[in-house]
């Protein structure tokens, strides 16, 4: 199966600091994903990349930033974290149409 | 911004009942309508896409499609407390941005 790891799986960041949410996965896929997950607002996607060098900003982009530096690993990163930014965040891989593989979150924890 | 909206916010069914769970898209430039599934813990893992009108059956699930409604909906017979978790509906744009938009969710809770 599909596999797509992120790290760190658990974060405590204070407000200010810069945070960097990394994902590899192996699956060899051109298109890569950053959700962050919060009660009431299901999943809202970040940025994506359609691979290496590309990164687009999905609908909540402010605030983060990301990265693609290789077909394999994708970052989102908080240049300046506020407790806002507080969630669970997912990274998936996916190509053209086809199915999305999800990592298993990282927890984020601004204070 | 592309909105999708999932109906009912939470469902309880008695073990062996249907659970019917539905998803609306904002936007007509949709390629496929797709149902994921998230245990407490885990990342979402896709159950089934649907791209054409009408009905899609894989086991227990079945997955209904309106084109001009903008309206998928899921429904799951037999249900068991195994398929007690929150349900995604995510729709994948036009094919020339590959993005993915996912809705609220339903949280599903199948009753022994």
């Amino acid at each position: 199966e599909a596999a797509v790891t992120q790290s760190p799986r658990n974060k405590v960041a204070v407000t200010g600091g810069k945070v960097t949410l990394s994902c590899n996965q192996t699956n060899n896929h051109n298109n890569m994903y950053w959700y962050r997950q919060d009660t009431g607002h299901g999943l809202r996607l970040i940025h994506y990349s359609y691979g290496a060098g590309s990164t687009e900003k999905g609908d909540i982009p402010d605030g983060y930033k990301a990265s693609r530096p290789s077909q394999e690993n994708f970052s989102l990163i908080l240049e300046l974290a506020t407790p806002s930014q507080t969630s669970v965040y997912f990274c998936a891989s996916g190509e053209g149409q086809n199915t999305l593989y999800f990592g298993e979150g990282s927890r984020l924890i601004v204070v | 911004q592309q909105k999708v909206q999932q109906s009912p916010e939470s469902l309880s069914v008695p073990e062996g009942g249907m659970a019917s769970l539905n998803c609306t898209s904002s936007d007509r430039n949709f390629q496929y309508f797709w149902w994921y599934r998230q245990h407490s813990g885990e990342g979402p893992k896709a159950l089934m896409s649907i791209f054409s009108d009408g009905d899609k059956k894989e086991g227990r699930f079945t997955a209904h499609l309106n084109k001009a409604s903008l309206h998928v909906s899921l429904h799951i017979r037999d249900s068991q407390p195994s398929d007690s978790a929150l349900y995604f509906c995510a729709v994948s744009l036009s094919s020339n941005t590959n993005k993915v938009v996912f809705g609220t969710g339903t949280r599903l809770q199948v009753l022994p």
